[in-house]
């Protein structure tokens, strides 16, 4: 158990729905980090935030959007679902952007 | 973007024998990491490389950062049945903002 937890653990819904996947870090951890993993593309980094803010984005799609919360949890919104967004969702969490990363167990979503 | 060439793709063995797996990249790394994830889990990690030709021992593995900064290898001694699952390289790339590039991962099977 790496400490990072990560709800739902399995979502299904239709296509043009929106979902929000949600994160709280390891106690103690600042930093947020959100990747896609899929069987073609392997684990895509998405954004990462500090404290709050964001600090760097990655392959991540107009259609989907993160944000950090007081609490140091986060959330992940993605919207106008389509099919190829079925994937597995993990958020990782570490002290600061240098130190090492720990992944939540991960959220399966399925677009159908 | 910025691609890692983890090999091999796949790997069978028997329990006993000792396994190597690396990455390599065109680009140059500040860190190296090894991650194994189990099906329906997230990435756990393994090793944490920060130095140019370090090589660090986890209990029967083992990995090196690279002389070059752009490779690294994980090698696996005397595997056992649970050591089956895949393995994951990945690496913060120098003036990333830390974000990891993963590779597409090693399976590895292991007969009893």
């Amino acid at each position: 158990d790496s400490g990072v937890t990560q709800t739902p653990k399995h979502l299904i819904t239709a296509t043009g729905q929106r979902v929000t996947l949600r994160c709280s870090p390891r106690s103690g951890d600042l930093s947020v980090y959100w990747y896609q993993q899929s069987l073609d593309q392997g684990l895509q980094f998405l954004i990462q935030y500090y404290n709050g803010e964001e600090r760097a984005k990655g392959n991540i799609l107009e259609r989907f959007s993160a944000q950090q919360f007081p609490d140091l949890h986060s959330e992940l919104n993605l919207s106008s679902l389509e099919l190829g967004d079925s994937a597995l969702y993990f958020c990782a969490s570490s002290v600061s952007p240098e130190e090492t990363q720990y992944f939540g167990p991960g959220t399966r979503l399925l677009v159908l | 973007g910025q691609q890692l060439n983890q090999s091999p793709q796949s790997m069978f063995i028997q329990e006993g024998e000792d396994v190597s797996m690396n990455c390599t990249s065109s680009s140059i790394f500040n860190t190296w990491l090894w991650y194994k994830q189990d099906p329906g889990e997230g990435p756990v990690l393994l090793i944490a490389l920060y130095k140019a030709g370090e090589l660090t021992s986890n209990g029967r593995l083992t990995a090196q950062f690279g002389i070059t900064r752009k490779d690294s290898f994980l090698n696996i001694s005397a595997s056992i049945p649970s050591d089956v699952g895949i393995y994951f390289c990945a690496g913060q790339l120098e003036g990333s903002n830390y974000k990891l590039t993963f590779g597409k991962g090693t399976l590895l099977t292991v007969n009893p």
